[in-house]
């Protein structure tokens, strides 16, 4: 089992660009998570999927777009990237249930210049 | 507002020694709090979750402690190795209607030297 796979691993991008980090997973998990990881900050929820056909924000959603079309992705967009989001963005996700652990991707390394 | 506050910063110590993590929160209502590893370019990978009733949990060198009246916890590491080397986060749950709203720790960076 790969768990959770995301795409890419790093990504450099001009202001303005758009682009969409990708993140799927085998482990057949309802929940889904974007975070965004900067210096001196904890890992900070930008948005989250409790299923397919549900989203929700988070945190930090502001310049970010998600759509669950099935129960394996969760896309992450960027519509038009600013420096501000220069970050590593990490997918997650967690059976349901309160106490149930969360699994994370390698993460995606996004510089926007 | 939900906080988790983590000390040290960073530590460094001798391969084989202890060391002791700590977690302080005010996250509220409380529902579980975890410990996660990450290391250098990579996700955080879970160590520990537990419960408002768990004091005390174990994971091989892994020692986590929890004190939910005075909202405390730490992280014992036992025997440390090189390979120990990463960022400890602690993570803290609160009850909510749905989804996975986590509230993160900076984390403490932990180097193990020979």
């Amino acid at each position: 089992n790969a768990g959770v796979t995301q795409t890419p691993k790093f990504q450099v991008l001009k202001t303005g660009q758009s682009m969409t980090l990708q993140c799927a997973q085998d482990m057949n998990h309802e929940y889904m998570s974007w975070y965004r990881q900067d210096p001196g900050m904890g890992l900070r929820l930008i948005h989250y999927s409790v299923g397919a056909g549900i989203t929700d924000q988070g945190e930090v959603p502001n310049g970010y777009n998600v759509s669950r079309s099935t129960t394996e992705d969760f896309p992450l967009r960027l519509l038009s990237a600013a420096p501000s989001q220069t970050s590593v963005y990490f997918c997650a996700t967690n059976a349901g249930g309160m106490n149930t652990e969360a699994f994370f991707g390698q993460g995606t390394r996004l510089t926007v210049v | 507002k939900n906080q988790v506050e983590q000390s040290p910063q960073s530590l460094i110590i001798l391969e084989g020694k202890n060391c002791t993590l700590q977690c302080n929160y005010t996250v509220s209502p409380f529902s579980n709090l975890r410990w996660y590893k990450q290391d250098t370019g990579r996700g955080p990978v879970s160590l520990t979750i537990m419960t408002f009733s768990e004091n005390t949990k174990s994971n091989g060198r892994y020692t986590a402690t929890l004190d939910a009246d005075t909202k405390q916890s730490s992280l014992h590491i036992t025997a440390s190795q090189l390979s120990d080397s990463a960022s400890y986060i602690c993570v803290v749950k609160a009850f909510t209607g749905g989804g996975n709203k986590l509230t993160f720790g900076t984390g403490t960076q932990l180097k193990v030297e020979l």
